[in-house]
């Protein structure tokens, strides 16, 4: 079945950047997204990247796609502590329906 | 504009009670959901809405009782609720149904059963 995979924790320094790394498995999906949740909040859509695109840009996102190995990761250029956040990766599916990862909670230290 | 937005955003509840929780969203979307969503967990598919009809039940226990009066709004009925069936309500709309659409979120309810 259809399953997204991430790593549950990420620390950096202030300044650094961040790269956040999914995997998944169903090749048919035609977008793949990153939504971030600060606390207590509801899901916020960061950027998303078209399944036939290698990499896309937006201000400090950087999205890279390698659809061989079915690898999305999302690059933060000079985190700050508002980026503070959980991060979900998820592709979609037929039907609808969106499958997500288990988020990657990103802690920015001053 | 990609605002969905959901009222009430706290609600504590009683095992015994009946409530509502409201989405409503103005981008002519016709395709709408309801997540529900545990502490640090990815969110979990309820409901879907296509065209106003019910199109998906996740096996969604029938103390859950979802209702679409038009196209603009979601509601999700609450009736006799345990508690852990606390947590955090997600309502999330897209363009068109059953294919694969960017769908945006509102700010979620936050649900206290006692």
């Amino acid at each position: 079945g259809e399953d997204v995979e991430q790593s549950l924790f990420l620390s950096v320094r202030e300044g650094d950047s961040s790269v956040i790394n999914c995997t998944y498995t169903d090749s048919s999906s035609t977008y793949l997204y990153w939504y971030k949740q600060e606390p207590g909040a509801g899901l916020q859509l960061l950027t998303y990247i078209f399944s036939n695109m290698d990499m896309k840009q937006d201000q400090r996102l950087t999205v890279l796609l390698n659809k061989k190995d079915k690898h999305l990761s999302l690059r933060i250029a000079d985190t700050q502590t508002g980026d503070s956040a959980i991060y979900f990766c998820a592709e979609s599916i037929q039907g609808g329906k969106l499958i997500f990862g288990q988020g990657t909670e990103l802690s920015v230290k001053p | 504009d990609t605002e969905v937005t959901q009222t009430p955003k706290h609600l504590v509840m009683g095992m015994t009670n009946k409530k509502s929780l409201k989405c409503e969203q103005h981008m002519g979307h016709r395709a709408m959901y309801w997540y529900k969503q545990k502490a640090k967990k990815p969110p979990e598919l309820m409901f879907v809405y296509s065209y106003e009809k019910l199109s998906i039940n996740e096996s969604v226990p029938s103390r859950f009782s979802p209702e679409c009066p038009n196209s603009s709004l979601l509601n999700l009925h609450l009736h006799a609720l345990q508690p852990e069936d606390s947590a955090l309500y997600l309502c999330a709309s897209s363009q068109q149904p059953g294919g694969q659409e960017t769908q945006y979120f509102g700010p979620g309810t936050r649900l206290l059963v006692l």
